[in-house]
């Protein structure tokens, strides 16, 4: 069975710190995708990354970097120089390709300025 | 380019009563996947929609059900509500074939059964 767990439930966090989100999953599938979401108080779930399970290079976006480790399934997320912007629950999710998003239960950060 | 939507944004039902969701699709997205989240939860999968039928469905009973429109917008149909039905629907689009099958989410309806 697929499974996704965010073992943070909270992180609480001081502007301008480095944060990391950790993620860890379990799939028995040789293809597929993972993804993190951000979900600020309005509730819209927001894409932010999705990487495929062939490709483990770190990818780096502004102030976002994510690191995929397929030899201890996990995928963790790093904000570097928080901002109270960053305020959000995140999660990470697990797919087969075209399939149902596998969600973990969330990581609620809070950046206090 | 509009993004995914969802009406109405808040609903609020008595326990028995029946409720539809409704969701549009991001523009050229032909795929519809409906999610609940209960409060600090995260998503659960219900059900996705292709080409006008059910493609996978999560572990929900047969009080939810769905349909897809020819123009790919859908509906989700909650009977005899429970007070445990008490959640945020969020609906997802994407491109079923395409190589990025990345699911966009709409704004979500939260739904009160009282």
């Amino acid at each position: 069975a697929q499974k996704v767990t965010q073992a943070q439930t909270e992180i609480s966090v001081v502007e301008k710190e480095d944060v990391t989100l950790d993620c860890v999953y379990e799939t028995r599938d040789t293809t597929y995708y993972l993804f993190w979401y951000k979900q600020p108080p309005s509730g819209e779930l927001v894409f932010l990354i999705r990487r495929n399970s062939f490709d483990e290079q770190n990818e780096i976006s502004g102030r976002y970097s994510w690191n995929f480790q397929k030899s201890t399934s996990s995928f963790n997320f790093t904000i570097t120089a928080s901002q109270v912007v960053d305020s959000a629950v995140y999660f990470c999710a697990l797919s087969e390709p075209g399939g149902k998003l596998i969600f973990g239960q969330g990581t609620e950060l809070s950046v206090k300025p | 380019d509009a993004g995914v939507t969802q009406s109405p944004t808040h609903l609020i039902k008595t326990r028995g009563q029946q409720v539809t969701l409704r969701c549009s699709p991001k523009s050229g997205h032909d795929t519809v996947s409906w999610y609940q989240q209960a409060l600090g939860q995260g998503p659960q999968f219900i059900f996705q929609y292709y080409e006008e039928e059910e493609r996978q469905r999560g572990n929900f009973p047969d009080r939810f059900s769905g349909h897809q429109f020819p123009n790919y917008s859908s509906e989700l149909n909650v009977n005899a509500l429970l007070l445990g039905d008490s959640a945020l629907y969020l609906c997802a689009s994407s491109l079923l074939l395409a190589d990025t099958d990345t699911q966009y989410f709409g704004p979500g309806t939260r739904l009160t059964v009282l």
